[in-house]
């Protein structure tokens, strides 16, 4: 089992959309949990980052951490079809480590 | 302007041909990584170094050497190329572990 675990998709949605992006983590020593979003031929960027358990909000976006159930969300509201790209978590555990990237998500957000 | 830069963005070459691929950074970071990338298979974390003549394997180090003899630069050597290391690769850095990774835009490697 992978430590870190991301459904590929792709995820089709219509503009507007709430989109929810998952994964699960294996590794109960990972402290901090990143989104990054990556568009096609370009490097990933980061887009959230959050150390705890709990929600953190920047404008259309959410993240959230559920540390008992190792389960980490990104949410979208009112998805934009600019917001189609592949959406990577990386989770890691502080320290001197580098985090373990999920294999990410691709979405498509249609007109 | 902060930013991670490769060079080349796009090689194509053929089996047993040594190539580098250069990695720079502008923002003083300690720690410096290169990942590829294949699909299905997501990030997958070659190598990395977390300063000047500190490296460590990554996932994925078998057929890639890599040196830190500058804080600013890392190359990516692949003495013998084969097929298999087809794929896109991304440098990145960052100030430590915990911080957020700083991408280069990729170079997308061919091997014949």
């Amino acid at each position: 089992q992978k430590e870190v675990e991301q459904d590929p998709g792709p995820l089709s949605v219509p503009e507007g959309a709430i989109v929810s992006l998952n994964c699960t983590y294996s590794n109960s020593a990972f402290q901090y949990f990143m989104w990054y979003r990556q568009y096609s031929r370009k490097g990933p960027e980061l887009l959230m980052y959050t150390y705890s358990s709990g929600n953190k909000e920047d404008g259309r976006f959410t993240a959230q951490v559920d540390k008992s159930s190792k389960y980490i969300s990104l949410f979208i509201r009112d998805s934009q079809p600019s917001d189609s790209a592949t959406y990577l978590c990386a989770i890691g555990a502080g320290g001197s480590y580098i985090p373990t990237f999920g294999r990410g998500t691709s979405l498509i957000v249609h007109p | 302007e902060a930013q991670v830069t490769q060079n080349p963005r796009y090689l194509i070459t053929v089996t047993g041909k040594k190539l580098t691929v250069t990695c720079s950074q502008n923002m003083n970071h300690e720690y410096m990584s290169w990942y590829r990338q294949d699909p299905g298979l997501g990030l997958r974390q070659i190598y990395y170094s977390m300063n000047v003549e500190v490296t460590d394997k990554g996932d994925v180090p078998e057929g890639y050497k890599v040196s830190r003899k500058e804080k600013r630069n890392f190359p990516l050597i692949l003495e013998s190329p084969s097929p298999n290391q087809t794929s896109l690769y991304f440098c990145a850095s960052n100030r430590g572990g915990a911080d957020t990774q700083y991408f280069g835009p990729g170079t997308r490697l061919t091997v014949l």
